[in-house]
Order: structure tokens, then sequence, then C-alpha cells
């Protein structure tokens, strides 16, 4: 069956521009999760949906925001880029809530802001 | 404290085992997990083991849980250059989260 997919792969966009980003979860899984990948901080957790519903969300400001469609689909949108907001996007999904046995991660989408 | 610890680099040759060790913060951790990322890919999930565990084996993979200590360490059997990459640690948490180490790049050398 077909993997996480995100896309776009790589996007350059200025500061002060805005960015959504697409994450379609393997067909069946109704969880989806964002995560940033920087050098310096590592993997830090964004949000987690579920059946469309924001469920968890990490310590990010509000110019980072998600949601969820009916066919589990995700997307996430940052607002008012900064250059500190170049990173790897990362977006997992899991068939239900909870991290029993782990994720299934895309292979990102790199962002590059300038 | 509040991070997932583990060491930055690991070098080996081709051939020798690698050990890759963590130690994580929540002794309620249900589930650990290893995860490899090669160069411009996400994280693929290695393998995962259970709290109740003490050992997990997994052709050339063992996983060791030290419940009492908080450590998980990776073993990677005959070590070959494809194995070259980021290997995360990571914790299950409160609120269905995952918390994750800072990786260690292992090197394997021909």
């Amino acid at each position: 069956k077909a993997g996480v997919t995100q896309t776009p792969r790589y996007l350059i966009k200025t500061r002060g521009q805005q960015v959504t980003l697409s994450c379609s979860p393997i067909s069946g899984h109704r969880s989806v999760s964002w995560y940033q990948q920087t050098p310096g901080q590592g993997l830090q957790f964004l949000f987690e949906y579920f059946s469309e519903t924001q469920r968890n969300k990490g310590n990010f400001p509000g110019r980072f925001s998600g949601r969820q469609f009916s066919n589990s689909r995700s997307e996430m949108n940052v607002s008012t880029l900064e250059l500190g907001d170049s990173a790897l996007y990362l977006c997992a999904s899991s068939s239900t809530r909870g991290t029993n046995y782990g994720y299934t991660f895309g292979s990102g989408t790199r962002l590059t802001v300038v | 404290g509040e991070d997932v610890e583990q060491s930055l680099f690991l070098s080996v040759r081709e051939g020798d085992s690698s050990v890759i060790n963590c130690t994580y913060t929540d002794s309620s951790s249900t589930y650990l997990y290893w995860y490899k990322q090669e160069p411009g890919a996400g994280l693929q999930l290695l393998t995962y083991i259970f709290s109740n565990m003490d050992m997990k084996q997994d052709q050339r993979l063992t996983v060791l849980l030290n419940k009492k200590d908080k450590h998980l360490s990776l073993r990677i059997a005959d070590t070959q250059t494809g194995d070259s990459a980021i290997y995360f640690c990571a914790e299950s948490i409160q609120n269905n989260d995952m918390r994750f180490g800072a990786g260690t790049r292992l090197t394997v050398k021909p």
C-alpha cells in the first residue's frame, strides 16, 4: 500500500509570506501528526489531528495551524513566515490515536525561508 | 530532565556490531521506539519495544530495555554501509505524543 505522501518536497518562500503543506496518510489511517525537524531543535511536535479534529498541540505560535479533511488528508499552514521557520516538516500517520505501534512518516517537505 | 538523550555520533567498521544508546525520561512510557532516517528521507520505524519487555530481537536488530535506569539500546549486528543513517530513539508520552532524541549519526566505514 502507498506510504505517507507529502507535497511539495521542496519549497522556497520569502519572509512574511504564508505557506500550505499537504499530507496524505496511509489509506485507512485516521490520525495525522506533524513535526518540525531542524538541526538545532531536532524533532518537535506541532499538532495531531484525528477525525478532522485537532487533538493535541505542541508549543508553537499561532502562526502554525492545520486542518484535517474527511478523507484524513491533512494540511498545515504557516503564516507570516520567519527565517527560523526553515525546516523539514514531517507528517506521520497511524491507524488510531495513540502511539502504540509507532507512526509511519512521510519523506517531508523541506521549507526554506529567505 | 525533559530530554531523551543520545550520543550524536558513532563510527564503526563494516561487519562490526553497532550499539546505539539512549536514555529516556518518562518511567511511565508504554512504548519505546527506534527510527532510522536516511539522507533526504523521513523517519522509518525500525522496531519498538513494549515497556514490560527486557529485550526484543528482529533479525540483525536487538533492542535492550533497562526500565530501572530508563536506558534503551539498539544493537545492529554485522553492520553494513547501508546502515549508515541517523537513528532516533523515541518514547511514548502522555496525550498520545512521542518524544524524540536528537539522533545518533551512524557512519559505517568499509
